[in-house]
Protein backbone atom coordinates (compact mmCIF):
# COMPACT_ATOMS: atom_id res chain seq x y z
CA UNK A 1 0.00 0.00 0.00
CA UNK A 2 0.98 3.31 -0.35
CA UNK A 3 1.39 4.16 3.52
CA UNK A 4 1.48 2.42 6.85
CA UNK A 5 -2.21 1.33 7.24
CA UNK A 6 -3.90 0.56 11.06
CA UNK A 7 -7.58 -0.48 11.89
CA UNK A 8 -9.30 -0.17 13.93
CA UNK A 9 -8.67 4.11 14.32
CA UNK A 10 -10.92 3.80 17.01
CA UNK A 11 -11.83 0.89 19.65
CA UNK A 12 -13.32 1.28 23.02
CA UNK A 13 -13.24 -2.26 24.80
CA UNK A 14 -14.73 -3.00 28.75
CA UNK A 15 -11.74 -3.75 31.31
CA UNK A 16 -11.52 -7.30 30.76
CA UNK A 17 -12.06 -7.77 27.26
CA UNK A 18 -9.00 -8.43 24.87
CA UNK A 19 -8.37 -6.73 21.56
CA UNK A 20 -6.57 -6.75 18.48
CA UNK A 21 -4.84 -4.51 16.73
CA UNK A 22 -4.01 -4.75 12.78
CA UNK A 23 -0.88 -3.25 10.53
CA UNK A 24 -0.72 -3.43 7.01
CA UNK A 25 2.77 -1.99 6.51
CA UNK A 26 4.49 -0.27 3.42
CA UNK A 27 4.67 -2.82 0.64
CA UNK A 28 8.18 -4.34 0.62
CA UNK A 29 9.20 -3.33 3.98
CA UNK A 30 10.87 -6.23 5.88
CA UNK A 31 10.74 -4.40 9.22
CA UNK A 32 7.71 -3.40 11.39
CA UNK A 33 7.35 -2.01 14.89
CA UNK A 34 4.69 -1.51 17.10
CA UNK A 35 4.86 1.36 19.63
CA UNK A 36 2.79 2.93 21.97
CA UNK A 37 1.69 6.51 23.08
CA UNK A 38 -0.05 7.54 26.20
CA UNK A 39 -1.52 11.04 26.14
CA UNK A 40 0.97 13.99 26.52
CA UNK A 41 3.27 11.52 26.49
CA UNK A 42 6.69 9.71 24.02
CA UNK A 43 6.73 7.20 22.07
CA UNK A 44 7.14 3.65 24.23
CA UNK A 45 8.75 0.75 21.98
CA UNK A 46 7.05 -2.93 22.53
CA UNK A 47 8.15 -4.94 19.52
CA UNK A 48 10.01 -5.02 16.03
CA UNK A 49 9.66 -7.70 13.56
CA UNK A 50 12.13 -8.55 11.27
CA UNK A 51 10.22 -10.79 8.36
CA UNK A 52 7.99 -13.17 10.75
CA UNK A 53 10.11 -13.40 13.34
CA UNK A 54 10.76 -10.65 16.59
CA UNK A 55 14.44 -9.83 17.63
CA UNK A 56 13.15 -7.98 19.98
CA UNK A 57 10.22 -8.26 22.00
CA UNK A 58 11.35 -6.57 25.41
CA UNK A 59 9.36 -3.10 25.16
CA UNK A 60 5.95 -5.37 26.02
CA UNK A 61 4.58 -4.82 29.11
CA UNK A 62 3.90 -7.50 30.36
CA UNK A 63 2.70 -11.20 29.24
CA UNK A 64 -0.72 -10.09 28.25
CA UNK A 65 0.62 -8.54 25.31
CA UNK A 66 1.36 -10.18 22.03
CA UNK A 67 2.05 -9.75 18.46
CA UNK A 68 2.51 -11.64 15.18
CA UNK A 69 3.32 -11.38 11.95
CA UNK A 70 2.43 -13.51 9.15
CA UNK A 71 3.72 -13.27 5.58
CA UNK A 72 6.23 -10.84 6.15
CA UNK A 73 3.34 -8.54 6.07
CA UNK A 74 0.64 -8.06 8.51
CA UNK A 75 1.02 -8.03 12.00
CA UNK A 76 -1.80 -8.29 14.51
CA UNK A 77 -0.59 -6.68 18.20
CA UNK A 78 -3.19 -8.42 20.78
CA UNK A 79 -3.95 -7.14 24.48
CA UNK A 80 -5.58 -9.77 26.85
CA UNK A 81 -7.74 -9.05 29.48
CA UNK A 82 -7.71 -5.22 28.77
CA UNK A 83 -6.46 -2.83 32.07
CA UNK A 84 -7.70 1.01 32.14
CA UNK A 85 -3.94 1.58 32.06
CA UNK A 86 -3.36 -0.02 28.58
CA UNK A 87 -5.50 3.10 27.11
CA UNK A 88 -3.15 4.66 24.48
CA UNK A 89 -2.79 5.55 20.89
CA UNK A 90 -0.99 2.32 19.34
CA UNK A 91 1.50 3.10 16.82
CA UNK A 92 2.94 0.75 13.57
CA UNK A 93 5.61 1.67 11.69
CA UNK A 94 7.36 0.02 8.98
CA UNK A 95 11.34 0.35 7.38
CA UNK A 96 12.57 -1.27 4.26
CA UNK A 97 15.05 -3.35 6.46
CA UNK A 98 16.22 -3.21 9.97
CA UNK A 99 19.71 -3.35 9.75
CA UNK A 100 21.97 -1.71 7.35
CA UNK A 101 22.61 1.42 5.51
CA UNK A 102 20.42 4.11 6.52
CA UNK A 103 16.75 3.95 6.88
CA UNK A 104 13.69 5.73 7.34
CA UNK A 105 10.57 4.04 9.26
CA UNK A 106 7.43 4.99 8.54
CA UNK A 107 3.96 5.69 10.92
CA UNK A 108 0.89 4.70 10.28
CA UNK A 109 -1.84 7.14 12.41
CA UNK A 110 -2.44 5.02 15.02
CA UNK A 111 -5.07 2.79 16.55
CA UNK A 112 -6.70 4.89 19.46
CA UNK A 113 -7.58 2.24 22.43
CA UNK A 114 -9.63 3.75 24.93
CA UNK A 115 -10.59 0.72 27.78
CA UNK A 116 -13.72 1.81 30.10
CA UNK B 1 21.24 4.15 24.65
CA UNK B 2 22.11 7.01 23.71
CA UNK B 3 20.19 9.77 25.96
CA UNK B 4 18.35 12.68 24.34
CA UNK B 5 17.81 16.26 26.23
CA UNK B 6 15.33 18.73 24.21
CA UNK B 7 13.23 21.55 25.44
CA UNK B 8 9.98 20.65 26.33
CA UNK B 9 8.36 23.04 24.18
CA UNK B 10 9.02 26.42 22.58
CA UNK B 11 7.56 29.20 21.05
CA UNK B 12 7.38 31.17 18.04
CA UNK B 13 5.63 33.36 15.26
CA UNK B 14 5.09 33.16 11.63
CA UNK B 15 7.96 33.79 8.90
CA UNK B 16 10.51 33.21 11.94
CA UNK B 17 13.42 30.83 12.20
CA UNK B 18 13.06 28.41 14.81
CA UNK B 19 16.32 26.48 16.04
CA UNK B 20 15.60 23.35 18.31
CA UNK B 21 18.95 21.74 20.16
CA UNK B 22 18.77 18.67 21.35
CA UNK B 23 21.26 17.20 23.87
CA UNK B 24 23.14 13.73 23.30
CA UNK B 25 26.25 13.67 25.45
CA UNK B 26 26.99 10.09 25.42
CA UNK B 27 26.48 9.52 21.86
CA UNK B 28 28.08 6.22 19.76
CA UNK B 29 30.55 6.64 16.89
CA UNK B 30 28.35 4.44 15.01
CA UNK B 31 25.20 6.87 15.93
CA UNK B 32 23.11 8.62 13.48
CA UNK B 33 20.82 11.80 14.65
CA UNK B 34 17.38 11.44 13.36
CA UNK B 35 14.51 14.23 14.00
CA UNK B 36 10.72 13.41 13.36
CA UNK B 37 7.33 15.69 13.30
CA UNK B 38 4.25 14.62 14.83
CA UNK B 39 1.22 16.57 14.63
CA UNK B 40 -2.09 15.70 17.01
CA UNK B 41 -4.17 12.15 16.10
CA UNK B 42 -1.04 11.35 13.76
CA UNK B 43 2.28 9.56 13.80
CA UNK B 44 5.01 11.14 13.61
CA UNK B 45 6.54 11.77 10.14
CA UNK B 46 10.38 11.76 9.49
CA UNK B 47 12.20 15.35 8.73
CA UNK B 48 15.81 15.07 8.28
CA UNK B 49 18.54 12.28 9.61
CA UNK B 50 22.43 13.14 10.20
CA UNK B 51 25.77 12.39 11.04
CA UNK B 52 27.78 15.35 11.25
CA UNK B 53 28.40 18.71 9.96
CA UNK B 54 25.01 20.39 8.23
CA UNK B 55 22.13 18.46 6.39
CA UNK B 56 19.58 20.43 4.66
CA UNK B 57 16.35 18.83 2.70
CA UNK B 58 13.26 20.75 1.24
CA UNK B 59 12.06 20.78 5.14
CA UNK B 60 14.40 21.65 7.26
CA UNK B 61 18.05 22.42 8.05
CA UNK B 62 20.05 20.00 10.86
CA UNK B 63 23.42 21.22 12.17
CA UNK B 64 26.48 19.08 14.09
CA UNK B 65 28.98 20.43 15.49
CA UNK B 66 32.15 18.31 15.41
CA UNK B 67 32.03 16.54 18.90
CA UNK B 68 28.25 15.57 17.68
CA UNK B 69 27.42 15.72 21.58
CA UNK B 70 24.02 17.94 20.18
CA UNK B 71 22.08 18.92 17.24
CA UNK B 72 20.17 21.61 15.66
CA UNK B 73 16.86 21.19 13.97
CA UNK B 74 15.69 24.72 12.23
CA UNK B 75 12.74 25.14 10.49
CA UNK B 76 13.13 28.31 7.88
CA UNK B 77 10.35 30.88 7.87
CA UNK B 78 7.74 28.79 10.32
CA UNK B 79 3.99 28.42 9.69
CA UNK B 80 0.98 28.11 11.74
CA UNK B 81 0.91 24.69 10.59
CA UNK B 82 4.58 23.64 12.20
CA UNK B 83 3.16 23.78 15.06
CA UNK B 84 3.67 20.07 16.61
CA UNK B 85 5.49 18.01 18.52
CA UNK B 86 9.42 17.58 17.59
CA UNK B 87 11.42 14.22 18.84
CA UNK B 88 14.88 14.06 18.05
CA UNK B 89 16.41 10.33 18.18
CA UNK B 90 19.84 9.19 18.83
CA UNK B 91 20.82 5.64 17.68
CA UNK B 92 22.89 3.12 15.62
CA UNK B 93 21.16 2.68 12.32
CA UNK B 94 22.63 -0.46 12.19
CA UNK B 95 20.87 -2.04 14.82
CA UNK B 96 17.51 -1.14 13.50
CA UNK B 97 15.37 1.25 14.95
CA UNK B 98 14.24 -0.63 18.25
CA UNK B 99 17.57 0.24 19.51
CA UNK B 100 15.96 4.50 19.54
CA UNK B 101 13.94 5.97 21.72
CA UNK B 102 11.72 8.82 21.67
CA UNK B 103 11.63 11.27 24.62
CA UNK B 104 8.60 13.55 24.81
CA UNK B 105 9.98 15.56 22.51
CA UNK B 106 9.49 19.04 22.42
CA UNK B 107 6.40 21.05 21.60
CA UNK B 108 6.65 23.70 19.17
CA UNK B 109 3.74 26.41 19.40
CA UNK B 110 4.06 28.96 16.36
CA UNK B 111 1.37 31.93 16.67
CA UNK B 112 0.04 34.58 14.49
Amino acid sequence: GAGVSQSPSNKVTEKGKDVELRCDPISGHTALYWYRQSLGQGLEFLIYFQGNSAPDKSGLPSDRFSAERTGGSVSTLTIQRTQQEDSAVYLCASSRRAQGARDTIYFGEGSWLTVV
Amino acid sequence: LAKTTQPISMDSYEGQEVNITCSHNNIATNDYITWYQQFPSQGPRFIIQGYKTKVTNEVASLFIPADRKSSTLSLPRVSLSDTAVYYCLVGDLRSGYSTLTFGKGTMLLVSP
